[in-house]
């Protein structure tokens, strides 16, 4: 049972490179999510796609861009990395986008440093 | 816009102590409420939610009661492990420009000692 898988786990960028970070779920959930988590402010919804070919802005969509490839995918890219982005990155799945929007499926986190 | 407060950590107990975790909402509406928890290493995992007033989300011997006049979400334990020692956190469903998705609280980390 993968449910969802991010990667990578871990890196390490200098201001201004970019990168990607990849995230699958084969539980054929509609919805996906991306939210960054930062000591003492809990989880922030970065992007999420309620279903395939659709993206909507979270709270802190600045600095990031998000593609839903298809129903399993969702990537999120960092054109320019900026310290202030360094964080732990987790991806999410839900089964659909609905007025009581229940459980959550989430990766197991990729940790980025920017320096 | 809508938010969650919840108590500061880090809150440690001896095993068999009684755990209360505080969790207080801002929302608009009825939203529900969802209690997840973050084991050392891993992503979050739902703990237990609750979608109306009065509601009690349970599950490995935790609980949480809806409570809309105090708009409060406390997450209880009668009896806690060493095993329950990670990050709780309390989230509610919020709209996000006609949609939906969890808004989450900063955390609280419960180290339960032997």
């Amino acid at each position: 049972n993968a449910g969802v898988t991010q990667t990578p786990k871990f890196q390490v960028l200098k201001t201004g490179q970019s990168m990607t970070l990849q995230c699958a779920q084969d539980m054929n959930h509609n919805s996906m999510y991306w939210y960054r988590q930062d000591p003492g402010m809990g989880l922030r919804l970065i992007y999420y796609s309620a279903s395939e070919g659709t993206t909507d802005k979270g709270e802190v969509p600045n600095g990031y861009n998000v593609s839903r490839l298809n129903k399993r995918e969702f990537s999120l890219r960092l054109e320019s990395a900026a310290p202030s982005q360094t964080s732990v990155y987790f991806c999410a799945s839900s089964e659909a986008d609905t007025e009581r929007t229940g459980e959550l499926f989430f990766g197991e986190g990729s940790r980025l440093t920017v320096l | 816009g809508d938010s969650v407060t919840q108590m500061e950590g880090p809150v440690t107990l001896s095993e068999e102590a009684f755990l209360t975790i505080n969790c207080t909402y801002t929302a608009t509406g009825y939203p529900s409420l969802f209690w997840y928890v973050q084991y050392p290493g891993e992503g979050l995992q739902l703990l237990l939610k609750a979608t109306k007033a009065d509601d009690k989300g349970s599950n490995k011997g935790f609980e949480a009661t809806y409570r809309k006049e105090t708009t409060s979400f406390h997450l209880e334990k009668g009896s806690v492990q060493v095993s329950d020692s990670a990050v709780y956190f309390c989230a509610l469903s919020s709209h996000y420009g006609g949609r939906r998705a969890l808004t989450f609280g900063s955390g609280t980390r419960l180290q339960v000692q032997p």
